[in-house]
């Protein structure tokens, strides 16, 4: 079974762009999470999305936004990009639906780099 | 307000060694806890979880025991194995949602063969 696909890997940008990065969960997941992963401030919650709609929201400005699609897959935008904006950016997709707890499965990350 | 933290953000032992690793937090409302790991270029991979009603879980190898009057949590793993190295999380689902956690900075565990 494959796992959380996130691309791109890597990727580079410069201050007052924009930025989308994708998310393919497992087969199966319903649920898609997206985490900010920082050295500074480590794993901070973004958002979280279940079939198409965003459910739970951290403490982001509205630059950062994301979307889910009928098939799962999701995407994060960060609009107008700032230096602290660079980060490790995780997905992360859980089976379980509804108010259960369950077990996130996390991607490997998109290292967004803002010169 | 939310918050979940480390005691010790770096442990070294020797391999076949047992190793604890703790964590405080501070959210009372919280009610599900979950350690990760995270080894270098990947990301965070499940270990184990507990739910406030409960206060040890054992899985293969680790234990994770919670002390809800401290508010405290730890991990502990035994025999401890060189692929064990990486960085440790605990995590908090901070009572509103089940989806929506808060992790702690983090321990560096480093297994000296």
């Amino acid at each position: 079974k494959a796992g959380v696909t996130q691309t791109p890997r890597y990727l580079i940008k410069t201050r007052g762009q924009q930025v989308t990065l994708s998310c393919s969960p497992i087969s199966g997941h319903r649920s898609v999470s997206w985490y900010q992963q920082t050295p500074g401030q480590g794993l901070q919650f973004l958002f979280e999305y279940f079939s198409e709609t965003q459910r739970n929201k951290g403490n982001f400005p509205g630059r950062f936004s994301g979307r889910q699609f009928s098939n799962s897959r999701s995407e994060m935008n960060v609009s107008t990009l700032e230096l602290g904006d660079s980060a490790l950016y995780l997905c992360a997709s859980s089976p379980l639906s509804g108010g259960a707890v369950g077990e996130l499965f996390f991607g490997e990350g998109s290292r967004l780099t803002v010169l | 307000g939310e918050s979940v933290g480390l005691h010790l953000p770096t442990l070294s032992v020797q391999e076949g060694d047992n190793s604890i690793i703790n964590c405080a937090y501070s959210n009372s409302a919280s009610d599900y806890f979950i350690w990760y790991k995270q080894e270098s270029g990947k990301g965070p991979q499940f270990i184990i979880d507990i739910r406030s009603n409960m206060d040890k879980r054992q899985g293969q190898r680790v234990t994770v025991l919670l002390n809800k009057t401290v508010k405290h949590l730890s991990l502990q793993i035994a025999a401890t194995q060189p692929g064990d190295s990486a960085v440790y999380f605990c995590a908090e689902n901070s009572g509103g949602s089940n989806y929506k956690l808060t992790f702690g900075k983090g321990t560096l565990l480093t297994v000296n063969p």
